[in-house]
């Protein structure tokens, strides 16, 4: 069974330009949520997807959105990027979200410069 | 919201030695606490969990104990191997996969 998959594996922006992560959760998971993970900051929750309905959102501004399709892959959108998002973002799947295990993606290390 | 904190942030010990991590949170609500390890450069994964109903869990080398009275919970490693280096991160749960971690903790075992 393949494990949930993140594309690109690394982004280089410049400030004000937005991107849009993808990712695709192992195969009959329904539930995805990203998270951002800077050093010293540890991991910081985003959002969470399930049946393409939003279930939960951090405290991030509304510059980060995301979404998802039919097949529960997900996107995740950063638009006017700052220097301050620079960091990892990680999608994690779990077949539901009930306080599952979280199987994370390899992530994609944005730079924003 | 959750505020979960995590000591230390860094850990040495000698091969062979046991490891503690200590978290502790602030909701009451929160009722499902996991572990991640995650190696240099990779993912995180899940090595150990526990649920509000229960006070202490093991495996194998590996245990995880909550006072829900106190809000606090630690990861106990016994027997620590080189490839137990690594940065451990605590979690807190309330409902949902939204979770509240730790700032990690970094595991350096001394061969």
């Amino acid at each position: 069974k393949a494990g949930v998959t993140q594309t690109p594996r690394y982004l280089i922006k410049t400030r004000g330009q937005q991107v849009t992560l993808s990712c695709s959760p192992i195969s009959g998971h329904r539930s995805v949520s990203w998270y951002q993970q800077t050093p010293g900051q540890g991991l910081q929750f985003l959002f969470e997807y399930f049946s393409e309905t939003q279930r939960n959102k951090g405290n991030f501004p509304g510059r980060f959105s995301g979404r998802q399709f039919s097949n529960s892959r997900s996107e995740m959108n950063v638009s006017t990027l700052e220097l301050g998002d620079s960091a990892l973002y990680l999608c994690a799947s779990s077949a539901v979200p009930s306080r599952e295990k979280l199987f994370f993606g390899s992530g994609t290390q944005l730079s924003v410069l | 919201g959750e505020n979960v904190e995590q000591h230390p942030s860094t850990l040495s010990v000698q091969e062979g030695d046991s490891a503690v991590i200590k978290c502790t949170y602030s909701d009451s609500a929160s009722n499902y606490f996991p572990w991640y390890k995650q190696e240099l450069g990779k993912r995180p994964q899940l090595i150990i969990d526990i649920r509000s109903n229960v006070g202490e869990k093991k495996d194998q080398r590996i245990a995880v104990t909550l006072n829900k009275t106190a809000k606090h919970f630690s990861l106990h490693i016994t027997e620590t191997q080189p490839e137990d280096s690594a940065v451990y991160f605590c979690a807190a749960g309330a409902g949902g996969n939204q979770f509240y971690f730790g700032t990690g903790t970094s595991l350096t075992v001394i061969p």
